[in-house]
């Protein structure tokens, strides 16, 4: 069965350092997604992604989160200089269209020191 | 108040056992989707539903848009269908419930 797949599954970082978390979506589904889910709390909508842009953004996903769809395959948010409260697990997820179901990847989890 | 209420929080069961997890949202939405959430973390997606009543194996999935509820009902359940359930609402972004934390014994 087709699979969404996320590079690292664990990424430690010291604040204030770029990451760039990757994605490889199911090849035909067109839509893409990020969310993030701080340990013990609920799944948080980041960004949705369609037709090489931004579709719909959260108001978390502020000045230093970027997407980008850098070739056919690889889908990547970008977070610029992170902070300690950026620890998360951070999810992809991708779709054929809006009606349709997602599949997610199984996952980065992010530890910012 | 949440846009996402799920109950209940917590959910301990016999294996066996006929399961209900509800969902309450105060939202417009488009389309609703129910989540599973398993120990290691990983999401699967079991339903996303507009309108009506899904089904899929032991699981259902039913939506009252008037009354802005949907319920998951797991019949016959295992322990292998222990996870955290998640609903989640769709209009032009996502909002999510906190999750049901299900335990099903042996």
């Amino acid at each position: 069965e087709p699979e969404v797949t996320q590079t690292p599954s664990h990424q430690v970082t010291q604040m204030g350092q770029e990451v760039i978390l990757r994605c490889v979506p199911i090849s035909n589904h067109l839509y893409f997604y990020w969310y993030r889910q701080i340990l013990g709390q609920k799944v948080e909508f980041l960004v949705s992604f369609y037709n090489n842009e931004i579709s719909e953004k959260s108001e978390i996903f502020d000045d230093q989160f970027s997407v980008e769809r850098p070739d056919g395959s690889n889908f990547t948010l970008k977070i610029r200089s992170t902070k300690l409260e950026d620890s998360a697990m951070y999810f992809c997820a991708s779709s054929v269209d809006r009606a349709s179901g997602y599949t997610f990847g199984s996952g980065t989890r992010l530890t910012v020191v | 108040k949440n846009e996402v209420e799920q109950s209940p929080q917590n959910l301990t069961a016999q294996e066996g056992e006929f399961i209900t997890i509800n969902c309450s949202y105060s939202v417009g939405i488009s389309a609703l989707h129910w989540l599973q959430q398993h120990p290691g973390g990983g999401i699967v997606s079991l339903f996303m539903l507009s309108s009506g009543k899904k089904k899929h194996g032991r699981l259902i999935a039913t939506i009252n848009i008037q009354e802005k509820h949907s319920s998951l009902h797991i019949t016959a359940s295992h322990p292998r269908d222990s996870a955290v359930y998640i609903c989640a609402v769709y209009n032009n972004d996502m909002r999510f419930g906190a999750g049901t934390r299900l335990t099903v014994k042996p």
